[in-house]
């Protein structure tokens, strides 16, 4: 059965980086598209952007454009994402979420931004 | 940037029909999808391209859309059926993808 299994939470500073890791299963990982969507505490949805597993070129949301960057590693079925400059606005839950039209998640990792 | 709007809330009675709307500029050109988040739960797919629904998703969920606006309809809606739902698609280009502001659904 597809599995998305994000890694764990983590604290940051403002400023600091966070890399989270999304590792699937269950299916051929490079058929598929990755998206990466948050949601911060008590809020909506969020898309931040798309990676194509098969080839890694990635589309980004306008507004994360300067700070993120998306990646795969086909040897272990795993994409990540790379938020950098933290600000303590992007204290959300991060989803992993497979194919151009979500149909699985990940479970979501929790990244509190905080001084 | 693109974006999709939902009314904020919408508050049925059980048994009754919810009908929830998202407005898009490029909605008569790309296809809009439905999400529904329980508390505490990621979101599930009820409704895509539209007006399709997704194996297991019970009947009583359904979409339509027509120019500038997608609605998704829940005849019948029952309390279990209480969640935030979020409207997806893209603009006419095919990105960036974007979530409609959402919608919390009250069944009481």
């Amino acid at each position: 059965q597809v599995q998305l299994v994000q890694s764990g939470a983590e604290v940051k500073k403002p400023g600091a980086s966070v890399k989270i890791s999304c590792k699937a299963s269950g299916y051929t990982f490079s058929r598929y598209y990755m998206h990466w969507v948050r949601q911060a505490p008590g809020q909506g949805l969020e898309w931040m952007g798309i990676i194509n597993a098969n080839g890694g070129s990635t589309k980004y949301a306008q507004k994360f454009q300067d700070r993120v960057i998306m990646t795969r590693d086909t040897s272990t079925s795993t994409v990540y994402l790379e938020l950098n400059s933290l600000r303590s606005e992007d204290t959300a839950v991060y989803y992993c979420a497979r194919d151009k039209v979500p149909d699985y998640w990940g479970q979501g990792t929790l990244v509190t931004v905080s001084s | 940037s693109y974006e999709l709007t939902q009314p904020p809330s919408v508050s049925v009675s059980p048994g009754q029909t919810a009908r929830i709307t998202c407005s898009g500029d490029a909605l008569p050109k790309t296809y809009a999808y439905w999400y529904q988040q329980k508390s505490g739960q990621v979101p599930v797919l009820v409704i895509y391209e539209d007006t399709k629904r997704p194996s297991g998703i019970p009947e009583r969920f359904s979409g339509a859309s027509s120019g500038t606006v997608a609605t998704l309809s829940i005849s019948g809606a029952q309390v279990e059926d209480e969640a935030d739902f979020y409207c997806f698609s893209t603009d006419s280009s095919g990105t960036p993808y974007v979530f409609g502001t959402g919608t919390k659904l009250t069944v009481l």
